[in-house]
């Protein structure tokens, strides 16, 4: 069974400084791992995707994330944040198996952005 | 272009009163699932579906029932509401495990 722990419930941050969020994993097969957003009374949107190969990935809005396999890690990162960035965010790792894939989330982050 | 539709909104519903929320996708998925939504808690998995007749329990599937009779539509119902169920619920749709999951905006359920 794979877990996914968030380990900041709130990130307090001013706007254009930089942010981490952060996202450790554990899963006893291989994983694909997503950071998801959800602005409020939303859905959750996609931000990027770790499936293989390179370790930095890119996403939308500026975000950009790191795969750290000895460290189970998949922290998500912004080097100069808006107000607009004031959402929750959601990593999630998902496991392949038996023939059947489900998505485990962490509890979140709730990045807030003020001037 | 839709994407993952959920039915309804929001709803209050008395304690044993029962009810179906609807989700609709028009993208061909074949992967379908609901979760519920927490303060404090993230996502939890409710169902899933692997494909049109299919279902499958997740984390928290108690007081929970789900039918896929076509491969568009996953239904999620409450026999006799409870307190405990009031969340937001999220469907959510996706062609595999490589794959995004897209999601529904929710169905915000209250239970008195």
């Amino acid at each position: 069974a794979q877990s996914v722990t968030q380990l900041d419930s709130q990130v307090p941050v001013f706007e254009e400084a930089p942010v981490e969020l952060r996202c450790n994993y554990s899963s006893s097969v291989s994983v694909y791992l997503f950071w998801y957003v959800q602005y409020p009374n939303q859905g959750l949107q996609l931000l990027l995707k770790y499936l293989s190969g390179s370790t930095l990935v890119k996403g939308i809005n500026g975000f950009e994330a790191e795969f750290n396999k000895s460290q189970t890690s998949f922290h998500l990162r912004k080097p100069s944040v808006h107000i607009s960035d004031t959402a929750e965010y959601f990593c999630a790792v998902s496991a392949y198996h038996s023939g059947y894939s489900t998505l485990t989330f962490g509890k979140g982050t709730m990045l807030l952005v003020s001037p | 272009n839709a994407g993952v539709t959920q039915t309804p909104k929001f709803r209050v519903l008395k304690t044993g009163q029962s009810m179906t929320l609807l989700c609709a996708q028009d993208m061909n998925h074949e992967y379908m699932y609901w979760y519920r939504q927490d303060p404090g808690m993230g996502l939890r998995l409710i169902h899933y579906s692997v494909g049109e007749g299919t279902t499958a329990k997740g984390e928290v599937p108690d007081g929970y029932n789900v039918s896929r009779l076509k491969k568009q539509n996953f239904l999620l119902g409450l026999e006799s509401a409870a307190p405990s169920q009031t969340s937001v619920y999220f469907c959510a749709s996706t062609t595999g495990s490589r794959q995004p999951q897209h999601f529904g905006d929710g169905t915000r359920l209250s239970i008195l």
